[in-house]
């Protein structure tokens, strides 16, 4: 069964600090993973997409990482501010028939001063 | 235009209501969805909606009943709704329905429903 997996579930942290979030997938044929930032009461935003060839990619203070062997993928904040709190979810695409995505259980982030 | 509209925000209903939630999108997108989210989980999803036809329904009870009267407009007709349906109810869409979509899904806002 296609399952993936975010770690920490919440997190809190100071701002102008860092922080990484987690995911780890086993769906299989892989295409691809989002990260994807949902404020509260608000719809999912995209903020990455990262490909099977692809190691590293940064948008703004955001970078993610995948390494396709373990199936696993990070984001990295830099320097956070108050509006980074939000719930951060990993959503992977599988080759596999239809248009399905498997949503991660999302890691809720939040900044304080 | 890259947005998709929602409404209404808010919606309470009773159990023996009849209500619609609306999704309206101008990207060009042929793929349209319904999922719903409940407090601190990851969306679920309801319906997809490929070039106007359903092409997935993930054994979502009757009370809930997709319409795509065209390709930019998503309706969800809502009737005897229990109060565990209450949830934020999102539509999103995307630019094709094929293995050659990245994948990427555009959200509106959402519906939140409040069942009493």
């Amino acid at each position: 069964k296609n399952q993936v997996e975010q770690s920490p579930q919440s997190l809190i942290i100071l701002e102008g600090k860092n922080c990484t979030l987690q995911c780890n997938y086993t769906v299989s044929p892989f295409s691809n993973l989002r990260w994807y930032k949902q404020d509260t009461g608000r719809g999912p935003v995209s903020l990455t997409i990262m490909t099977f060839s692809e190691n590293t990619k940064s948008n703004g203070r955001y970078t993610a990482t995948l390494d396709a062997d373990t199936k696993q993928s990070s984001l990295h904040i830099t320097a956070s501010q108050l509006s980074d709190s939000a719930s951060y979810i990993c959503v992977v695409r599988g080759t596999g028939g239809g248009n399905k995505l498997t949503f991660g259980t999302g890691t809720q982030l939040k900044v304080e001063l | 235009d890259t947005e998709v509209t929602q409404t209404p925000k808010h919606l309470v209903m009773g159990m023996t209501n009849k209500k619609s939630l609306k999704c309206e999108q101008h990207m060009g997108h042929r793929a349209m969805y319904w999922y719903k989210q409940k407090a601190k989980k990851p969306p679920e999803l309801m319906f997809v909606y490929s070039y106007e036809k359903l092409s997935i329904n993930e054994s979502v009870p009757s009370r809930f009943s997709p319409e795509c009267p065209n390709s930019s407009l998503l309706n969800l007709h809502l009737h005897a709704l229990q109060p565990e349906d209450s949830a934020l109810y999102l539509c999103a869409s995307s630019p094709l329905p094929s293995i050659l979509d990245t994948g990427e899904l555009f959200f509106g806002e959402g519906s939140r429903l409040t069942v009493l």
